[in-house]
């Protein structure tokens, strides 16, 4: 079953700033996903990715497959984006698995 | 982009009662569903994997009986926590996985999520 870190657990920075989140896993994996949660719970995917880079808007997921590792950036941060971002990945590597979820990361932008 | 409806979106509940969440692929069919919960400060933890039209499978730790999953079509899954006990209350959420095609790569699409409180 694989494994996922997820670093910083808890980031607070000021708004305009550039933020990383980092993701790392065991097995090696179809694709893995971004997710936004928000205070009451609902969940927004941000990402699906298995190689390279996507940009969506203020964000950036890149991942490097050989290294099992998968960053998310947010560039000029707000406010708004506050909430806990949690990346997740197959059960076992492959495409119709259950995911395994990271612990997420908390993260809050000061006006 | 796809959807998924999940539905209702909170519910407070009696102990000893029965709870249903349904959750519907709106424009896309979802041969394979997921549930997931989550505790307080946890993670996301898969309850259960619902394929059309067989038995769902459970993860380990997850009282088949007391979760009662049902996938009777393409687009609709429903999850049943049966005689609710204050200890289930907890946010359960489901994913619908559309597939691409034997060589695609699933790609899953997430509910909003029902946050369930038993009295």
């Amino acid at each position: 079953k694989n494994e996922v870190e997820q670093s910083p657990q808890n980031l607070t920075a000021q708004e305009g700033e550039f933020i990383t989140i980092n993701c790392s896993y065991s097995v090696g994996i179809s694709a893995l996903h971004w997710l936004q949660q928000h205070p009451g719970g609902g969940i927004v995917s941000l990402f699906m990715l298995s190689s390279g880079k996507k940009k969506h808007g203020r964000l950036i997921a890149t991942i490097n497959i050989q290294e099992k590792h998968s960053s998310l950036h947010i560039t000029a941060s707000h406010p708004r984006d506050s909430a806990v971002y949690i990346c997740a990945v197959p059960n076992s590597g492959g495409g119709a698995d259950g995911l395994t979820f990271g612990k997420g990361t908390h993260l809050i932008i000061q006006p | 982009g796809a959807v998924v409806s999940q539905h209702p979106s909170r519910v407070i509940c009696k102990s000893g009662t029965s709870v249903k969440i349904e959750c519907r692929s709106l424009d896309f069919q979802a041969t394979t569903m997921f549930w997931y919960r989550q505790f307080p400060k946890q993670s996301l933890m898969l309850m259960a994997t619902s394929n059309e039209g067989s038995k769902a499978t459970y993860e380990q730790g997850v009282e088949k009986d007391k979760f009662l999953i049902n996938h009777a079509s393409l687009t609709l899954s429903t999850l049943t926590v049966t005689s609710a006990h204050p200890e289930d209350s907890s946010f359960y959420i489901c994913s619908a996985s559309e597939e691409l095609g034997r060589l695609a790569k699933n790609i899953q699409y997430f509910g909003a999520g029902t946050r369930l409180s038993v009295l």
